[in-house]
């Protein structure tokens, strides 16, 4: 599974979108972009994924570059319960023999008043 | 999605002992898997758990120390044998429906081992 890289913290004024960047460089063409959270002293939470089409649900929007390299989700509308740590992830198209999800350190959120 | 629950949410063990955790979903779910998640740290996987026969561990992990069961579609169990300090941190079930479809996580079991 491709590697990813996150920035350790952001922060965000509340009402504000929230523009999480993640660099992806050596995705493959068959690899996904998987977005989850962490909220404290919860299990990491499925907020969105895409393979190269922007993708948009209740919870975010997922912007997938032309070229696959990077990605952001975008929050827009951030209030204080999105603080959390929010996780990119890679990997291949989910099979019954090869679903496992590789956490980086992710993204610390902090979401201000 | 599927509704994870685990037991027991918490708890406090001596040097020594071992514990079982259990992970229950309320409905049939085609993978289960097990995360450790240390003090401050990500998630690493233990292991997949498989229906009917012996699970699929991760690299430094063993079925010895951490052995587990999963005799239908929607129960799994992790034990946490002979612990030690070490062995301290949240252990969380995860699960998957069908293909395609994202991995969905319990809130996980807070372990401390005194």
């Amino acid at each position: 599974d491709a590697k990813t890289t996150q920035p350790t913290s952001m922060d965000c004024a509340e009402g504000r979108a929230a523009n999480l960047p993640c660099n992806h460089s050596t995705i493959s063409g068959n690899e996904y972009v998987y977005w989850y959270r962490q909220i404290h002293s919860q299990g990491p939470q499925y907020i969105i994924h895409g393979l190269k089409n922007n993708e948009t649900n209740e919870m975010a929007s997922l912007i997938i570059t032309e070229d696959r390299k990077s990605s952001t989700l975008i929050l827009p509308h951030a209030t204080l319960r999105d603080t959390a740590v929010y996780y990119c992830i890679v990997r291949g198209r989910l099979s019954y023999n090869t679903d496992k999800l590789i956490f980086g350190t992710g993204t610390r959120l902090q979401v201000f008043p | 999605s599927a509704v994870i629950s685990q037991k027991p949410s918490r708890d406090i063990c001596q040097r020594g002992t071992s514990l079982t955790i259990q992970c229950q979903v309320d409905s049939q779910v085609t993978m289960m898997f097990w995360y450790r998640q240390q003090p401050g740290q990500s998630l690493t996987l233990i292991a997949t758990a498989n229906q009917g026969s012996e699970a699929t561990y991760e690299s430094g992990f063993v079925i010895d120390k951490f052995p587990i069961s999963r005799p239908n579609l929607t129960f799994s169990t992790l034990t946490v044998s002979n612990m030690s300090p070490e062995d301290s941190s949240i252990y969380l079930c995860s699960v998957v429906q069908g293909e395609n479809q994202p991995q969905h996580f319990g809130d996980g079991t807070r372990l401390s081992i005194l």
